[in-house]
């Protein structure tokens, strides 16, 4: 079974610059995470999407970053513009109810440098 | 915000010895979660307690909780130098699913 895919791995930017990150998560997993990990810190939920609805957007930074989760599958997490600050690793992850204990399933992640 | 804090933030020991890391959080629980990040293999699920339990073991992995102190601790046996990798406990509180992650413990075990 393939795990939960993620791209790019690695996106070097200048500040001010827009950048979008895509995941695809297990197939028939319903719903989906992104977090964001700082360096030497544990990751912190960014938005929680139960099929296409989001369900927990509150620690997401509304007035830069916006996500999506078209027909509840695959998602797309946006930053426009980056700051210097946005540098971090953006997980994704999955799980389902159907999966003992509602595990969440992580993927590799997209490492951002916002230079 | 975090939830949680590990101890010790660093570890380091010799392969075949015993590793423990703590966790405190700060909020009742439904369950508490420890994961496991290194580079090869990004963020893994271990273990899951749940609030009414004490004790889990999972091969070399034995978990405990105590609700009263708030605390967890993480006890890897016989460690490898595989284990060697950033440990992090993660606290479920009300209905979501939604995991709430401590700073971690670097484990790294020596040959």
């Amino acid at each position: 079974e393939a795990g939960v895919v993620q791209s790019p791995r690695y996106k070097i930017i200048e500040k001010k610059q827009p950048v979008a990150f895509w995941c695809n998560p297990i197939s028939g997993h319903n719903t989906l995470y992104w977090y964001r990990q700082n360096l030497g810190q544990g990751p912190e939920l960014l938005i929680r999407y139960e099929n296409e609805e989001a369900v927990d957007d509150s620690q997401l930074p509304k007035d830069r970053f916006s996500a999506e989760r078209l027909k509840g599958v695959d998602s797309t997490l946006k930053i426009q513009p980056a700051e210097l600050g946005d540098s971090a690793v953006y997980l994704c992850a999955s799980s389902s109810q159907q999966v003992s204990y509602n595990e969440q399933f992580f993927g590799p992640g997209t490492r951002l440098t916002v230079l | 915000s975090q939830q949680g804090e590990e101890d010790p933030q660093a570890l380091s020991i010799q392969e075949g010895e015993n590793a423990t890391m703590n966790c405190s959080y700060k909020t009742s629980i439904n369950n508490l979660q420890w994961y496991r990040q290194n580079s090869g293999r990004g963020l893994v699920h271990l273990i899951l307690i749940r609030s009414n339990e004490r004790e889990k073991h999972s091969g070399r992995l034995r978990v405990t909780l105590d609700t009263s102190k708030k605390s967890s601790s993480l006890l890897i046996t016989a460690s490898r130098a595989a284990d060697t990798a950033s440990y992090f406990c993660a606290t479920v509180t009300g209905g979501g699913n939604k995991l709430t992650f401590g700073t971690g413990t670097q484990l790294k075990v020596e040959l």
